[in-house]
């Protein structure tokens, strides 16, 4: 069975400062990756996701993940964190030829000013 | 916006009841996901539909069932609640049924309060 790992349940960033949220997933074989935000009280959007070809995924927001295999790992990353940035965000695996998603806990991104 | 509707938003009830959340996909798209959302569990995939028939199902309690409409709307049919099964109630929906290249968008959600 698959299964994702997010490591810490909050992150504090500066405005401005490097974001890195971090994600591990459990998988015999390779999967499908994906990032979602969640912003309060609404639903999920995805911000990017690894299917093949590149390992260095771009997403929206300026947003960008590398899948690196010998790690199975996953981290979300942005340079420079902006107020709006601020919101859970839920890294998901989905086994190939599959379409369901399996969620991590969850990581809060917190951006102070 | 993502295109997912979800209604009710809220939904307040009390043990023992049963209630139906109903969610209509985007325009175009055949497969519709739900998603159990809770503070001990995190968020859970409970049941997947396309064009009509069931096509996968995770943690799903038996109490609760789900079905596709022809209008390719779906219903969630939670029964006998427990306090435990107050979460957000998720809605999502993609163009087809396998390929998770297929991006999922997600509706607002259904908050359910069980007292």
């Amino acid at each position: 069975a698959q299964s994702v790992t997010q490591l810490g349940s909050h992150v504090s960033v500066s405005e401005g400062a490097l974001v890195l949220l971090r994600c591990n997933y459990s998988s015999s074989v390779p999967p499908y990756l994906f990032w979602y935000v969640q912003y309060p009280n609404q639903g999920l959007q995805l911000l990017l996701k690894y299917t093949t070809g590149a390992t260095l995924v771009k997403g929206i927001n300026g947003f960008e993940a590398e899948f690196k295999k010998s790690e199975t790992s996953f981290h979300l990353t942005k340079p420079s964190a902006h107020m709006s940035d601020a919101a859970e965000h839920f890294c998901a695996v989905s086994e190939r030829g599959y379409s369901t998603l399996t969620f991590g806990k969850g990581t809060m991104l917190l951006v102070s000013p | 916006d993502s295109g997912v509707t979800q209604t009710p938003k809220h939904l307040i009830t009390a043990t023992g009841q049963r209630v139906t959340l109903r969610c209509s996909p985007r325009s175009g798209d055949l497969s519709v996901y739900w998603y159990q959302q809770s503070l001990d569990q995190g968020l859970q995939f409970l049941i997947q539909y396309y064009n009509g028939e069931e096509r996968a199902k995770g943690n799903i309690l038996e109490r609760f069932s789900a079905q596709q409409f022809p209008d390719l709307h779906s219903e969630l049919n939670l029964s006998s609640l427990e306090l435990g099964d107050s979460a957000l109630y998720f809605c999502a929906s993609s163009v087809q049924t396998s390929g998770s290249i297929d991006t999922q968008y997600f509706g607002p959600g259904t908050r359910l309060t069980v007292l």
